[in-house]
C-alpha cells in the first residue's frame, strides 16, 4: 500500500542545535516533495520544493534532502531558534496521483532556550 | 495584500444540519482545493477545482459538496449525510502557471464542531 509518513513523536531540542526531521514514503513515484510549516490553529505555509533530481536544496537556516533510492526526505534546521518551534509537514505529488499533494502527518518540532 | 479568506473561523453545528465554509482568494490562481485536517492524520483531499465551473472528488468526498461559479470562489458544504464532520477545514490554491513550484496556498482555516 501506498504511505507517507513522518515521526508521530515530537522532537524536542535545545535552541542553537540542528533540528531534524524525516519523512519516508512507500510505493510511490516522486515527481516533487515539498515542506510545509503549521502553527497551530493556522493554515500551513509554504517552505521548500526538491525535485526527484536533486539531492539537496538550501535556504537560509534550512535544508532539504531527498534520496530516491531509500525513498526518504530530511529537512534540516541549523542554529534552531525558540520561533521555529511548529508542526512541519511534508507532502509529495507522485507521478500517478492525478496531480494531487499527499501528505505526511506531520512532525511537532519544540525548541527550548 | 493577495491572500485566501475562510469564514467562519469557528463553527457549531447540530447533528443532521447542513453547513457551508466559504473560501475567497484574490491571488487569481486558478486551482483550489479542499482539505480535511485530523489529529494524528496527513491532510485528506476532499474536492479541487482547477478552473470555473469544474471541479473533481478528492479521496474523501462522500458527504461534502461544492461550486466553483466564479474564480476566487469556492464554497464546501459540509451535508448532514458526513457521517464526522467534526475537524479543520483548510482551503488552498495554486498558481498553474508552468513556472510555478506546485506551491499551496492555505486560508487560516475553518473548525467545524458537531454538538
Amino acid at each position: 500500500s501506498q504511505k507517507i509518513e513522518q515521526n508521530s513523536e515530537a522532537l524536542n531540542i535545545q535552541e542553537g542545535k540542528t533540528a531534524t526531521l524525516t519523512c519516508n514514503y512507500t510505493n510511490y513515484s516522486p515527481a516533487y516533495l515539498q515542506w510545509y510549516r503549521q502553527d497551530p490553529g493556522r493554515g500551513p505555509v509554504f517552505l521548500l520544493l526538491i525535485r526527484e533530481n536533486e539531492k539537496e536544496k538550501r535556504k537560509e537556516r534550512l535544508k532539504v534532502t531527498f534520496d530516491t533510492t531509500l525513498k526518504q526526505s530530511l529537512f534540516h534546521i541549523t542554529a534552531s531558534q525558540p520561533a521555529d518551534s511548529a508542526t512541519y509537514l511534508c507532502a509529495l505529488r507522485g507521478y500517478n496521483q492525478g496531480g494531487k499533494l499527499i501528505f505526511g502527518q506531520g512532525t511537532e518540532l519544540s525548541v527550548k532556550p | 495584500d493577495g491572500g485566501i479568506t475562510q469564514s467562519p473561523k469557528y463553527l457549531f453545528r447540530k447533528e443532521g444540519q447542513n453547513v457551508t465554509l466559504s473560501c475567497e482568494q484574490n491571488l487569481n490562481h486558478d486551482a483550489m482545493y479542499w482539505y480535511r485536517q485530523d489529529p494524528g492524520q496527513g491532510l485528506r483531499l476532499i474536492y479541487y477545482s482547477q478552473i470555473v465551473n469544474d471541479f473533481q472528488k478528492g479521496d474523501i468526498a462522500e458527504g461534502y459538496s461544492v461550486s466553483r461559479e466564479k474564480k476566487e470562489s469556492f464554497p464546501l458544504t459540509v451535508t448532514s449525510a458526513q457521517k464526522n464532520p467534526t475537524a479543520f477545514y483548510l482551503c488552498a490554491s495554486k498558481d498553474r502557471g508552468t513556472a510555478n513550484t506546485g506551491e499551496l496556498f492555505f486560508g487560516e482555516g475553518s473548525r467545524l464542531t458537531v454538538l
